[in-house]
């Protein structure tokens, strides 16, 4: 089955500047990769998503990045901000999701 | 319109009982996923649901765990005899499209503890 790895554990960054989490997979049958924002006792949401024909998304101040060949994808968040901060899991799809381990980022103000 | 709603929000059970979780899915979504989560880790799949028909159970970790979803709309995940590494919460999860994979939406997850 697929075998999703998720780094950094943990995060801190300043408010303002940006922050990378970084997802590799195994299956190379995986062709949807969506990451999950949860704030303590809530539900994930979804907040970008990309599919394996794509290269890259963006939508204002998150991006995500996959590279096929090397099995890796990125999430990247610019100008964070202290309501970033929360657990972020980033998922793999074949034939069902498959979720990292999560990060937890801490945006100081 | 309504998300994914769950109930109970929380459940304490003296082990050895048997539980039974409630979902009710974003109305018209075809599919219907279960998954448990652990303290500090993601979302485990445990089962996959198109309309009424149970496609994918491979998660379920023993057979003590049984889902059903008998009209295609709101789903019930049964533990029977429960233990105390059935403690967890379990998140239900909907999706539009009968071909996965599509977005799911989260309900806000039942928080099971077994004492």
């Amino acid at each position: 089955g697929e075998n999703v790895e998720q780094h950094p554990s943990t995060l801190s960054v300043q408010e303002g500047d940006s922050a990378v989490i970084k997802c590799t997979y195994s299956d190379s049958a995986s062709n949807y990769f969506p990451w999950y924002k949860q704030e303590l006792g809530k539900r994930p949401q979804l907040i970008i998503d990309i599919r394996s024909n794509v290269g890259e998304k963006k939508d204002q101040r998150i991006a995500v990045t996959l590279n096929k060949t090397a099995k890796h994808f990125s999430l990247h968040i610019t100008e964070t901000q202290p309501e970033d901060s929360a657990v972020y899991f980033c998922a793999a799809d074949s034939s069902k999701f498959y979720f990292g381990s999560g990060t937890k980022l801490n945006v100081k103000p | 319109g309504a998300g994914v709603s769950q109930s109970p929000r929380y459940k304490v059970a003296k082990r050895g009982q048997d539980v039974a979780l409630r979902c009710d899915p974003i109305s018209g979504h075809v599919s219907l996923f279960w998954y448990q989560q652990a303290l500090g880790q993601g979302p485990e799949f445990l089962t996959y649901f198109q309309n009424e028909a149970q496609l994918d159970k491979s998660g379920l970790p023993s057979d003590r765990f049984f889902a059903e979803r008998p009209e295609g709309s709101v789903s019930t995940l049964k533990i029977q005899r429960t233990q105390q590494e059935d403690s967890a919460v379990y998140l239900c999860a909907s999706s539009l499209s009968p071909h996965p994979p599509d977005t799911q939406y989260f309900g806000p997850g039942t928080r099971l503890t077994v004492l």
